[in-house]
C-alpha cells in the first residue's frame, strides 16, 4: 500500500450507531488530518494531529471523536450521528504540520450516510 | 472557506486554454494552493504560490498577486481528464496557519 488509505470507503449507519472510521499513511508524514466535505460547501477542517498530539479542533460536535494512536494511523470514532453529518470524510497527512509549504497528501474519502 | 471565492462551474473545449480565477481575502497570507479533484476521488496537489509571479508545471500554470489578493490556474491543451473540481485553498495567520479551502471549479471540458 502506498499513500494515504482510508476505510470503509462507504458506511451506512443509523443515528443510534457508533462506528470509526480508519485512516493510514505510509508515506512517514509527521501531521494527519481530518476533513469533512459536503456537497457544494467547501472542504472543512475537523482536527489536526502533530505527532500523535491534537493541535487543532475545530468547534467540532463532540459526537465525532478522534485518535491517533501513532503517527501512521488515524481514527474518528462516530456515535449518535445527526443526517446533517452524511457527508464524505477525508483523511490527509503532509510532512510537518501546516504552516509551511508542505503539500498534503489526501486519501479518496469515506463516504458516510446517516440514517 | 471565508473570503475564498472561485467560480462554481465553468465549461471549456477539449485543446483549448480555461483560467480558474481564485481571490481571497486575508491577513498574514502564508500561501496559496490549488489541488484537483475527480469525482468520487481524493483532492492531489496541483501547485503552491508564496511568492507574486507565475508557477508553470506542463499544461498547468498557477499565478499569485499577493496584492491584489488574486490568483488563477491555468489549464493549456485542455483534455477530457481535466474534468474535475478545482479546489484553491489559502494559508494565512488568520487562519491559524491552516489550509481553508474554497469551494471549488467544477470543470466540465467537451468535446
Amino acid at each position: 500500500e502506498t499513500g494515504v488509505t482510508q476505510t470503509p470507503r462507504h458506511l451506512v449507519m443509523g443515528m443510534t450507531n457508533k462506528k470509526s472510521l480508519k485512516c493510514e499513511q505510509h508515506l512517514g508524514h509527521n501531521a494527519m488530518y481530518w476533513y469533512k466535505q459536503s456537497a457544494k460547501k467547501p472542504l472543512e477542517l475537523m482536527f489536526v494531529y502533530s505527532l500523535e498530539e491534537r493541535v487543532e479542533n475545530n468547534s467540532v460536535p463532540s459526537r465525532f471523536s478522534p485518535e491517533c494512536p501513532n503517527s501512521s494511523h488515524l481514527f474518528l470514532h462516530l456515535h449518535t450521528l445527526q443526517p446533517e453529518d452524511s457527508a464524505l470524510y477525508l483523511c490527509a497527512s503532509s510532512q510537518d504540520m501546516v504552516g509551511t509549504s508542505d503539500e498534503q497528501f489526501f486519501g479518496p474519502g469515506t463516504r458516510l450516510t446517516v440514517l | 472557506g471565508q473570503n475564498i471565492d472561485q467560480p462554481t462551474e465553468m465549461t471549456a473545449t477539449e485543446g483549448a486554454i480555461v483560467q480558474i480565477n481564485c481571490t481571497y481575502q486575508t491577513s498574514g497570507f502564508n500561501g496559496l494552493f490549488w489541488y484537483q479533484q475527480h469525482a468520487g476521488e481524493a483532492p492531489t496537489f496541483l501547485s503552491y504560490n508564496v511568492l507574486d509571479g507565475l508557477e508553470e508545471k506542463g499544461r498547468f500554470s498557477s499565478f499569485l498577486s499577493r496584492s491584489k489578493g488574486y490568483s488563477y490556474l491555468l489549464l493549456k491543451e485542455l483534455q477530457m481528464k481535466d474534468s474535475a473540481s478545482y479546489l484553491c485553498a489559502v494559508m494565512s495567520k488568520e487562519y491559524g496557519n491552516k489550509l481553508v479551502f474554497g469551494a471549488g471549479t467544477i470543470l466540465r471540458v467537451k468535446s
